[in-house]
């Protein structure tokens, strides 16, 4: 079965630092991976996903992040934070043993102080 | 091209009746998926249409039931109201129903029961 944690309910950065959101998965196969934003009153939007192609993926808005098979991670990290980046953000893992279907973590909140 | 959209985008129901939510799937879309999303939660995934057959099912019971019409469009039908129940209603579309290919999310319908 298929499982995600994200460490750290949320997250405080200060406008301008580096943003960094952990996320640890379990999969008994290959797994896709998936980065969604949620801001509030809203769905969820794809910021970036790991599909098995370059470990370190670019997405929207800045942010990237990093396959790491050994660590079972795909930690999201952005730079530099933008006082836009505060919202709700999900990792997500997906495989075709547990049918396609995507398994969210709890999410992490991020706030950004000016 | 439009993208998912969901309604009604509020609604209000009291225990033990029912609702239907309603989702228009993405253009050239032919999968559907819901989630719930409890507060302060991730989402859940419920059932997964592809092409008007369910095609998958989370830990749902079967009060919690769906339909996929030719068009793509899907509803989800939930019986015998309970107040765990209130939740965010998400619907997401698919090209394919392939996990890599991503999935694209409505913006929600909020469901509280009382």
């Amino acid at each position: 079965a298929q499982s995600v944690t994200q460490l750290g309910s949320h997250v405080s950065v200060s406008e301008g630092a580096l943003v960094l959101l952990r996320c640890n998965y379990s999969s008994s196969v290959p797994p896709y991976l998936f980065w969604y934003v949620q801001y509030p009153n809203q769905g969820l939007q794809l910021l970036l996903k790991y599909t098995s192609a370059a470990t370190l993926v670019k997405g929207i808005n800045g942010f990237e992040a990093e396959f790491k098979k050994s660590e079972t991670s795909f930690h999201l990290t952005k730079p530099s934070a933008h006082m836009s980046d505060a919202a709700e953000y999900f990792c997500a893992v997906s495989d075709k043993a547990a049918g396609n279907k995507l398994t969210f973590g709890g999410g992490t909140r991020v706030l950004v102080k000016p | 091209e439009t993208g998912v959209t969901q309604s009604p985008t509020h609604l209000i129901k009291t225990r033990g009746q029912q609702v239907t939510l309603r989702c228009s799937s993405q253009s050239g879309h032919n999968t559907v998926s819901w989630y719930q999303q409890a507060l302060g939660q991730g989402p859940q995934f419920i059932f997964q249409y592809y092409r008007e057959e369910e095609n998958g099912r989370g830990n749902f019971p079967p009060r919690f039931s769906g339909l996929q019409f030719p068009n793509y469009s899907s509803e989800l039908n939930v019986n015998a109201l309970e107040l765990d129940d209130s939740a965010l209603y998400l619907c997401a579309s698919s090209p394919d129903g392939l996990a890599q290919s991503g999935y694209t999310f409505g913006s929600g319908t909020r469901l509280t029961v009382v």
